[in-house]
This record gives structure tokens, C-alpha cells and sequence, in this order.
């Protein structure tokens, strides 16, 4: 699976849009995007995933380059709940492989 | 509907004693992950289970882990002869793998050994 980077933290004030940049550059043409958060104390919770166009749910948006080569995921409007850890993570679908945690972009939504 | 859910939620027990975590995967899910996070960590991939069979103990730390899973359902991670080094919280997740890859977790058992 493709390595990902992503700045180590980021701050967003509360009822702002929190975009959290993540790079792939050597991700495959069969290899997903996907993003998972973990809030303190917690089991890491799923966000969104997708391929290569832009994806948005109920959680967030999700923004693929096309050359795929970096995302990003926006939070439209950070709560002081969304302080978390979020993982950027590219992985092949339906190989049975885990899922290969970095270290992540620490989020602190500030008051 | 319900989620991964594990037990104990917290474990404490002595240096040298045996512990047993289990996970609940969410119903219907084929796939089964087992993962640790040590204090400050990133996690750390155990075990994956497919049905009952484990073709993946790439991950297991030692021969003091082992992990079954029966039933299709839930699994329990046992781990003999408990060091220090294994406090950590270990991760159940589960997927329900032929339509969805996407994994789901459990909230985690911190097991602390002393």
C-alpha cells in the first residue's frame, strides 16, 4: 500500500472549514482514499473513502486531485468535537489487508 | 444498528498471568481485524481473520499470541505468560468485506499489565 504524509497538526477555529491536506504520490490506479479519525481515548471511527472523484457524505467532503496524487478532506463546519486524529490512508479494496495507520494530522478546533 | 463491541473495556492483571479479549464484530461481517495501540502510538496490525481461517498472522508480536475466531462471529485475542510491554489497547474492527472493504472499530480493551 502507498505511503501517505500529512502534517503532523493542524488548528481550525470552531464553525469554520477544518482542510486537512494529505499527499500520495506514489498511490496505484487500484488503490482507495481513505480517511478515519480518532478522538481520544476512542477506537478510530471511518470518515470517508474513494477512489478518484470527489466524495462527500453526511461527515464530510472528500477532494481528489486528478492525478490522484494528493487529497483532501474538509470538514465544512469543525465543532469542538471533530478534535481528533485523522488518518489519511491508500489501500487496495478487497486484498484482506489491514489498514496502515501513520501518525496522522492532530486537529484542535479552537473555541 | 449495533456497532464492534469489546470486552472487558479495561483489563488489569499481573506480570506472567494469561488474559483473554474479545471482540463482537458487527453482524454479518465477514472480516475481522485485530489491532494494538500502544500509549502515543500509531496502531499496530495483530491479525486478520476471513470467515474462520486466518490467513494473515503476520502481525502477532509472538508465540504468546494467538487468536481464534468461531462461528464466523466472534473472536477472542489470548495472550499467555502477560509482560509489561503488552499494555496497550487492543482494536477490534470488522468489515463486511464483499460489498464494503471499509473497516469498522470497536472502542477498544486497555489492558494494563503490571
Amino acid at each position: 500500500d502507498a505511503k501517505t504524509t500529512q502534517p503532523p497538526s493542524m488548528d481550525c477555529a470552531e464553525g469554520r472549514a477544518a482542510n486537512l491536506p494529505c499527499n500520495h504520490s506514489t498511490i496505484s490506479g487500484n488503490e482507495y482514499v481513505y480517511w478515519y479519525r480518532q478522538i481520544h481515548s476512542q477506537g478510530p471511527q471511518y470518515i470517508i473513502h474513494g477512489l478518484k472523484n470527489n466524495e462527500t457524505n453526511e461527515m464530510a467532503s472528500l477532494i481528489i486531485t486528478e492525478d490522484r496524487k494528493s487529497s483532501t478532506l474538509i470538514l465544512p463546519h469543525a465543532t469542538l468535537r471533530d478534535t481528533a486524529v485523522y488518518y489519511c490512508i491508500v489501500r487496495v479494496e478487497y486484498t484482506g489487508n489491514q489498514f496502515y495507520f501513520g501518525t496522522g494530522t492532530s486537529l484542535t478546533v479552537i473555541p | 444498528g449495533a456497532g464492534v463491541s469489546q470486552s472487558p473495556s479495561n483489563k488489569v492483571t499481573e506480570k506472567g498471568k494469561d488474559v483473554e479479549l474479545r471482540c463482537d464484530p458487527i453482524s454479518g461481517h465477514t472480516a475481522l481485524y485485530w489491532y494494538r495501540q500502544s500509549l502515543g502510538q500509531g496502531l499496530e496490525f495483530l491479525i486478520y481473520f476471513q470467515g474462520n481461517s486466518a490467513p494473515d498472522k503476520s502481525g502477532l508480536p509472538s508465540d504468546r499470541f494467538s487468536a481464534e475466531r468461531t462461528g464466523g462471529s466472534v473472536s477472542t485475542l489470548t495472550i499467555q505468560r502477560t509482560q509489561q510491554e503488552d499494555s496497550a489497547v487492543y482494536l477490534c474492527a470488522s468489515s463486511l468485506y464483499r460489498r464494503t472493504d471499509t473497516q469498522y472499530f470497536g472502542p477498544g480493551t486497555r489492558l494494563t499489565v503490571l
